[in-house]
């Protein structure tokens, strides 16, 4: 089975600065990994996805993900934040050739930005 | 594409009452998922179906819930009968079944309050 932590369940930041969120899995077999956002009174949407080749993987809005096999980790960066990047944000993961299996989320990442 | 469609976004009613809500997944994705979201306990998989089949319900909390899935455009969440613990956001999401590198679709939920 697979679970996903992610370490920090709040992470306020001033606007302008960097940000990392992160980001750990636990897996006995290779996974896919996946960043949801979710804005307030919405649904998650897709941020980004690694399914193989290079390790590090960029998104929209700005934000990077990099995959460390070694750590199990594939925490989620941005150089620099904008007060729109208030969200809940979530790691995800599914095993290659999973067939019915659905996604493993962790339990979120709330991020404030700060005027 | 109109994405993931579901109704009703807000729900407003008293306990004991049935409460039915909608999900129209994306048309063509084979799988359907629905999750519930609490600040208590995140974001929780109730149920999925494949090609309108339920595949795990390992996840519905009580028989009072239940789920079904006519045809591959439509999909009900059934609470009879309902309670205040019931109160969360449900989310309804689609996926193509072919790889599980598909990233899931999610719709913009249904806040449930049960007074």
């Amino acid at each position: 089975a697979q679970s996903v932590t992610q370490l920090d369940s709040q992470v306020p930041v001033f606007e302008e600065a960097p940000v990392e969120l992160r980001c750990n899995y636990s897996s006995s077999v290779s996974v896919y990994l996946f960043w949801y956002v979710q804005y307030p009174n919405q649904g998650l949407q897709l941020l980004l996805k690694y399914l193989s080749g290079s390790t590090l993987v960029k998104g929209i809005n700005g934000f990077e993900a990099e995959f460390n096999k070694s750590q199990t980790s594939f925490h989620l960066r941005k150089p620099s934040v904008h007060i729109s990047d208030t969200a809940e944000y979530f790691c995800a993961v599914i095993p290659l050739n999973s067939g019915n299996t659905p996604l493993v989320f962790g339990k979120g990442t709330r991020l404030s930005v700060i005027a | 594409d109109a994405g993931v469609i579901q109704s009703p976004r807000h729900e407003v009613t008293e306990m004991g009452q049935e409460v039915t809500l909608r999900c129209k997944p994306i048309s063509g994705h084979d799988y359907l998922f629905w999750y519930r979201q609490t600040m208590m306990r995140g974001l929780e998989l109730l149920i999925y179906f494949n090609n309108n089949v339920p595949i795990d319900d390992s996840g519905m909390p009580e028989d009072r819930f239940s789920a079904k899935m006519p045809n591959a455009s439509f999909s009900t969440l059934k609470i009879q009968p309902s309670e205040p613990r019931d109160s969360a956001v449900y989310f309804c999401a689609s996926s193509l079944m072919a790889d599980s590198n598909q990233p899931q679709h999610f719709g913009d939920g249904t806040r449930l309050s049960i007074l």
